[in-house]
């Protein structure tokens, strides 16, 4: 069973920094794509960065072009982003999800349950 | 970057009624459209791909159709447990955007 585990996420003052970590297992995790999606609250949902399988590849949002950063581990099995200057409208809930093929397509089929980062004063 | 329309925003129809979701791209994307159901509460779920590709798993009253900048999402019969907000996807290339969502409801 594919499983989807995120943490890190919490209260954070404007212009701070959080690191979030999703850990996989149930499917060979370095032979697929991953994501971060995110959702503000009440809001529709926003992709944030893909990375693919051997890192080769790495794209964002230009909303959080040149303050995030996304990276992973394949002998953790571990996904990871790096979130610096953190603003307002950065608040939301972030889902790690899975691309549905090895290359990179965007299209998610497996997310997680999504960890929930607030930035305010 | 390429913007995604859909509509309506929201709609309420009865069990049984044929349910129509439409969304529009500002430039065209081939078939490279996903939609995405997402029930209160809940993580969002894939349905289709490729624009009219069902995924596994999902009841066949699900349909997609369209190319280019103009596709549709359609569920052949209402049923209760489709409540929940739909979300088209473009994913030519990044960045990837969503539509804004279409709350659907019971009426």
């Amino acid at each position: 069973e594919v499983q989807l585990v995120e943490s890190g996420g919490g209260l954070v003052k404007p212009g701070g920094s959080l690191r979030l970590s999703c850990a996989a297992s149930g499917f060979t995790f370095s032979s697929y794509s991953m994501n971060w999606v995110r959702q503000a609250p009440g809001k529709g949902l926003e992709w944030v960065s893909s990375i693919s399988s051997s890192s080769s590849y790495i794209y964002y949002a230009d909303s959080v072009k040149g303050r995030f950063t996304i990276s992973r581990d394949n002998a953790k099995n571990s996904l990871y982003l790096q979130m610096n200057s953190l603003r307002a409208e950065d608040t939301a809930v972030y889902y790690c999800a899975r691309d549905r093929r090895p290359v990179t397509t965007y299209v998610v089929d497996y997310w997680g349950q999504g960890t929930l980062v607030t930035v305010s004063s | 970057d390429i913007q995604m329309t859909q509509s309506p925003s929201s709609l309420s129809a009865s069990v049984g009624d044929r349910v129509t979701i439409t969304c529009r791209a500002s430039q065209g994307i081939s078939n490279y459209l996903a939609w995405y159901q997402q029930k209160p509460g809940k993580v969002p779920k894939l349905l289709i791909y490729a624009a009219s590709t069902l995924q596994s798993g999902v009841p066949s009253r699900f349909s997609g159709s369209g190319s280019g900048t103009d596709f549709t999402l359609t569920i052949s019969s209402l049923q209760p447990e489709d409540v929940a907000t739909y979300y088209c996807q473009k994913y030519n290339s990044a960045p990837v955007t969503f539509g804004q969502g279409t709350k659907v409801e019971i009426k």
